[in-house]
């Protein structure tokens, strides 16, 4: 099974700047996702990931805001961009199509906890 | 657009006793998929089961299992034997069936505190 981890783990901002995270899956994935979770809330799709093309945004997020990249197969990075307080969230990256699984199940990183000052 | 719904904000259970955590979904489409993920405070996300909507037979998995009632568009998930390490956020998840890459809908979650 895919092994995903996320980069960094945990980081504190300062509002206006940007941050990028990484999601690296130790095998070719059919598909990758990016979630948010706001503090005590539930998951919500910020946008997927296509290889090789430009991300498909969920109606609320936009390409100025968090840009995506998936280079190849196997990573991706969303980057917060110009944040501020709302920003803090958990941010996670899912895959979906791994090897040995079920082609409709997703597993999920460890996520990258962002707190913005 | 679906949309999942859990009704029970946090549920606590004595350790070694059984719990059943709700979810309600409404779709109108006939074939998809069910989730239960558990997140504990690591805040990992696991997969703890899953339901295809065309399959009568309830999904289990050692002490977790659902009972799926597609009429009702219900699918309440049941641990068993509850163990300490059982404590964390459950979320039930909602995927359309066919193309790949259709997201996931979550409910809200529902805590589950386990007393030793």
């Amino acid at each position: 099974s895919a092994v995903i981890s996320q980069k960094p783990s945990r980081d504190i901002c300062q509002r206006g700047t940007s941050l990028t995270i990484q999601c690296q899956v130790d095998s070719q994935v059919t598909m990758m996702f990016w979630y948010r979770q706001q503090p005590g809330q539930s998951l919500t799709l910020i946008a997927t990931a296509n290889q090789g093309s430009e991300a498909t945004y969920e109606s609320g997020f936009v390409i100025d805001k968090f840009p995506i990249s998936r280079p190849n197969l196997t990573f991706s990075t969303l980057t917060v961009s110009n944040m501020s307080p709302e920003d803090s969230s958990i941010y996670l990256c899912s895959v979906e199509g791994a090897s040995g699984r079920r082609d409709y199940e997703q597993y999920f990183g460890p996520g990258t906890r962002l707190t913005v000052t | 657009a679906q949309t999942v719904t859990q009704s029970q904000p946090e549920m606590s259970v004595q350790e070694a006793e059984t719990v059943t955590l709700s979810c309600t979904y409404d779709t109108s489409e006939s074939d998809y998929y069910l989730f239960w993920y558990k997140q504990p405070p690591s805040r990992q996300m696991i997969l703890v089961i899953r339901q295809e909507a065309y399959k009568q037979q309830n999904a289990t998995e050692n002490r977790f299992s659902v009972n799926f009632q597609k009429a009702a568009k219900s699918f309440s998930l049941k641990i068993s034997d509850s163990q300490l390490g059982d404590a964390a956020m459950y979320f039930c998840a909602y995927r359309s069936a066919g193309a790949a890459g259709n997201k996931l809908t979550f409910g809200g979650g529902t805590r589950v505190l386990v007393k030793p």
